[in-house]
């Protein structure tokens, strides 16, 4: 079992609010990642980071942010939750440069917007 | 353009019985396929990674198998158990990057019958 956990793993909420989703790992990984991911489709890379201070911008447009202060933590936080951002968002994170190092997945949080 | 295809969409067989899924990918150049399992409300778990030089790899009740040169790739699973019902995704890396890049199937949503 990795050790990643993210929290709220269900929020639901009205349009116009600020959410914060938190993730955190107590593996010391470097890379962390933000995916979205509808029923039945396929994961989407919104947001990474390679370490403190790095975030990057993934394969899918998103209206989130994401900041790396500590090594452990990687919120995502929309300003203005529209029902379009309804979805779940799964955290993940590795270590290590080589592409055959496993990203663990943490459980994800399911965000209804109303 | 990268993609992972997986089929069927969706599976139901009896407890005890064996079933194979498939994954077709596109991506170049390519580094490494795993297949993961993730059950209803949590993250995808790693099962199995092959590499390029690899046709084979189990875990237990599963194994895979890939053809380099078809790009294909199996997911076999025997002697099912309920326990098995989950989503089983099939994702390739690339390696044009140090990211490891992951290029996501959409998964093979399996039910376990008793």
């Amino acid at each position: 079992e990795a050790d990643i956990y993210q929290t709220p793993r269900y929020l639901v909420i009205g349009t116009g609010k600020k959410i914060t989703l938190e993730c955190s790992q107590t593996m010391g990984h470097d890379k962390m990642y933000w995916y979205q991911q509808d029923p039945g489709m396929e994961l989407h890379l919104i947001h990474y980071s390679y370490g403190v201070n790095s975030t990057e911008k993934g394969d899918l447009s998103s209206e989130s942010t994401v900041s790396r202060i500590r090594t452990e933590h990687f919120p995502l936080t929309l300003e203005s939750a529209r029902p379009s951002h309804t979805s779940q968002y799964l955290c993940a994170s590795r270590t290590g440069t080589s592409g055959m190092k496993t990203q663990y997945f943490g459980p994800g949080t399911r965000l209804l917007v109303l | 353009k990268n993609q992972v295809e997986q089929s069927p969409q969706s599976l139901i067989i009896l407890e005890g019985k064996n079933c194979t899924l498939q994954c077709n990918y596109t991506v170049s150049p390519f580094s490494n396929l795993r297949w993961y399992k993730q059950d209803t409300g949590r993250g995808p778990v790693s099962l199995t990674i092959m590499t390029f030089s690899e046709n084979t790899k189990s875990n237990g009740r599963y194994t895979a198998t890939l053809d380099a040169d078809t790009k294909q790739s199996s997911l076999h699973i025997t002697a099912s158990q309920l326990s098995d019902s989950a989503s089983y995704i099939c994702v390739v890396s690339d390696r044009g990057s140090t990211l490891g890049r992951l290029y996501f199937g959409r998964g093979t949503q399996l039910t376990v019958w008793p």
